[in-house]
């Protein structure tokens, strides 16, 4: 099925380093969002994006929607030892009803304190 | 504050074992969702729902049946449990286009 691509698939950093993750597409999309999982959890919110040139804050959290709508990075600043997980990008084709999302593989993220 | 609910947490089948998976939102919202997660793969839709009465396939649906009798619970059966079926599956519900993932269901075939 069709996928979006996100890189990169892991990191592994210090504590206090700045992280950045993107997501690209070869389709246009109007919602842009980003999750993340810890071990044995389902996925949390992190951001959600509506509108192309959006750049939205959550904490320590900064994520972009592309002006061409094909592609969203996220960033983390300051790193802790809790942001430890998997990122996942996860984009909306169409609106209303159809609210199949479509998925990026995720980034796989170790942070060392 | 329950959200999503799934049950139950863990489930060993043996090759050919019925089952369902439980999911249930106390939120209200009409489209509901499973996926599984297997490793490399991401999350892959198995099947949807957008209200009451109403499912779809997604991208992964041979081998799982779902129906939605009700706007809180949307059920995934198994038929008869195949190896590959071995996973981690999530349901997940939505308002607007946010999805709100429940803990997940660990399921291993033998």
């Amino acid at each position: 099925g069709q996928q979006l691509n996100q890189s990169p698939q892991s990191m592994f950093i210090q504590e206090g380093e700045d992280v950045s993750m993107n997501c690209t597409s070869s389709s246009i999309f109007n919602t842009w969002l980003w999750y993340k999982q810890e071990p044995g959890e389902g996925p949390v919110l992190l951001i959600a994006l509506y509108k192309a040139g959006e750049l939205t804050s959550n904490g320590r959290l900064t994520a972009q929607f592309g002006i061409t709508r094909k592609d969203s990075f996220l960033n983390i600043s300051a790193s802790i030892p809790s942001d430890v997980g998997i990122y996942f990008c996860a984009g909306q084709i169409a609106a209303g009803n159809n609210r199949k999302l479509i998925w990026g593989l995720g980034t796989s993220l170790a942070v060392n304190p | 504050n329950a959200g999503v609910t799934q049950t139950p947490k863990f489930q060993v089948l043996k090759t050919g074992q019925s089952m369902t998976l439980q999911c249930a939102q106390d939120m209200n919202h009409e489209y509901m969702s499973w996926y599984r997660q297997d490793p490399g793969m991401g999350l892959r839709l198995i099947h949807y729902s957008v209200g009451a009465g109403i499912t779809d396939q997604g991208e992964v649906p041979n081998g799982y049946n779902v129906s939605r009798s009700t706007t809180e619970d949307f059920p995934l059966r198994l038929l008869s449990a195949a190896p590959s079926q071995t996973s981690v599956y999530f349901c997940a519900s939505s308002s607007r286009n946010i999805q709100y993932f429940g803990a997940g269901t660990r399921l291993s075939v033998l």
